[in-house]
């Protein structure tokens, strides 16, 4: 069975850093790209990224890429990501996707003093 | 970036109605689109991939149309597990998501 498992959200100040894991199993992890996609408390969704399934290639949210990073350890079956000078407006759940056919159960952060 | 408009933002509907669900996309997508399920406190499910492909396990009454920049999901026979939110993602330029509707019985 596939699954993703999110951890590391919580309560954070703007402008700290913290960085979200997803432990994958039941697939072969270093076979696949893989994303990260938010939910806001309003429910909108919003595509962050994604990684090339050797984390030699990632992609952006052209309005995020200046503060998130997204990258893997296949050794370890994880994705991270790593997330800073958070806003409010990063209130959100935090999900991770291998394409679109798999999603993690989501972390939630919230960004607030 | 390609911008998803979806509509109704919110549906009432009948056990055993039928309901459609649209979705435009800002430019050509060519046929990359996908419907998700997401009920409430659980992650969003895969209905539909490329327009009109159902996803393993989905059921039959679920269906996907269109082409272009103009996309359905239609729900036959309403049942009462269906009540949910429902997301179209184009993923033809990068992925961008709906604004979802919500589905609930009358």
């Amino acid at each position: 069975e596939v699954q993703l498992v999110e951890s590391g959200g919580g309560l954070v100040q703007p402008g700290a850093s913290l960085k979200l894991s997803c432990v994958a199993s039941g697939f072969t992890f270093s076979d696949y790209w893989m994303s990260w996609v938010r939910q806001t408390p309003g429910k909108t969704m919003e595509w962050i990224g994604d990684i090339k399934y050797d984390g030699s290639y990632t992609n952006y949210a052209p309005s995020l890429k200046n503060r998130f990073t997204i990258s893997r350890d296949n050794a370890k079956s994880t994705l991270y990501l790593q997330m800073s000078n958070v806003r409010s407006e990063d209130t959100a759940t935090y999900y991770c996707t291998r394409g679109m056919d798999a999603w993690g159960q989501g972390a939630s952060v919230t960004v607030s003093s | 970036d390609i911008q998803m408009t979806q509509s109704p933002a919110s549906l009432s509907a009948s056990l055993g109605e039928t309901v459609t669900i649209e979705c435009r996309a800002s430019e050509d997508i060519y046929n990359g689109l996908a419907w998700y399920q997401q009920k409430p406190g659980k992650s969003p499910q895969l209905l539909i991939y490329n327009a009109n492909s159902l996803h393993t396990g989905v059921p039959s009454r679920f269906s996907g149309s269109g082409s272009g920049t103009q996309y359905s999901l239609k729900i036959n026979s309403l049942q009462s597990e269906d009540v949910a939110s429902y997301f179209c993602q184009q993923y033809y330029d990068y992925w961008t998501f709906g604004g979802g509707t919500k589905l609930e019985l009358k």
